[in-house]
């Protein structure tokens, strides 16, 4: 466990549900990541936070929402998603935005649409 | 903007052996930070090993070492004495550098899945 816990592991949902993924840390990190993972493709980032501030949207359809309530915590919500939205999303940390180090990244969540 | 270039989808390697992954990176900047990130089946990505642009010196961190080519933006990672453990998908990133201590977002290739056999 490397400190950025993902739940749930596993989710499967119709693409008429809601869902919400979520991503803890207690790093102490002020920046927080999501991205997909889609086979044989570039992890894709999709939103930044930085110090609770969004401050990346990389063209993500409205149907994923994020949320930041604080630095510990980040939500992905997710409505009317389509079968190509099936994949990995990965949270990731890191004490700012671009920390040179690299970032901490959690287990991930595999969504399966159907 | 920078894309990371993995070209071999795929490769196996026998227990003990060593092992050399391929990346590429293209980008117009002069300082940057490349890293290699290890999945393992337990899907949590693991940090091996950085390079910084500025350093000449290939980093290393115990069996693992890079093969840092800037002129030639390659960024090759091998693997020595390759243990099952080893086994997992490994991704190339590219982090350019936006002053100070830090960069700019993690660009990452399309990985390379690595057997480790017995």
């Amino acid at each position: 466990e490397t400190g950025v816990t993902q739940t749930p592991r596993h989710l499967v949902m119709g693409m008429t549900n809601k869902k919400s993924l979520k991503c803890e840390q207690h790093l102490g990190h002020n920046a927080m990541y999501w991205y997909k993972q889609s086979a044989k493709k570039p992890l894709e980032l999709m939103f930044v936070y930085n110090f609770k501030e969004q401050t990346e949207n990389n063209s993500v359809p409205s149907r994923f929402s994020p949320e930041c309530p604080n630095s510990s915590h980040l939500f992905l919500h997710l409505h009317t998603l389509q079968p190509e939205d099936s994949a990995l999303y990965l949270c990731a940390s890191s004490p700012w935005m671009g920390f040179s180090n690299g970032y901490t990244f959690g287990s991930g969540t595999r969504l399966t649409v159907v | 903007a920078q894309t990371v270039t993995q070209s071999q989808p795929e490769m196996s390697v026998q227990e003990a052996e060593t092992v050399t992954l391929s990346c590429t990176y293209d980008t117009s900047e002069n300082n940057y930070y490349l890293f290699w990130y290890k999945q393992p089946p337990s899907r949590q990505m693991i940090l091996v090993i950085r390079q910084e642009a500025y350093k000449q010196q290939n980093a290393t961190e115990n069996r693992f070492s890079v093969n840092f080519q800037k002129a030639a933006k390659s960024f090759s990672l091998k693997i020595s004495d390759s243990q099952l453990g080893d086994t997992a998908m490994y991704f190339c990133a590219f982090m350019k550098f936006s002053g100070g201590s830090s960069g700019d977002k993690l660009t990452f290739g399309t990985g390379t899945r690595l057997a480790v056999r017995p």
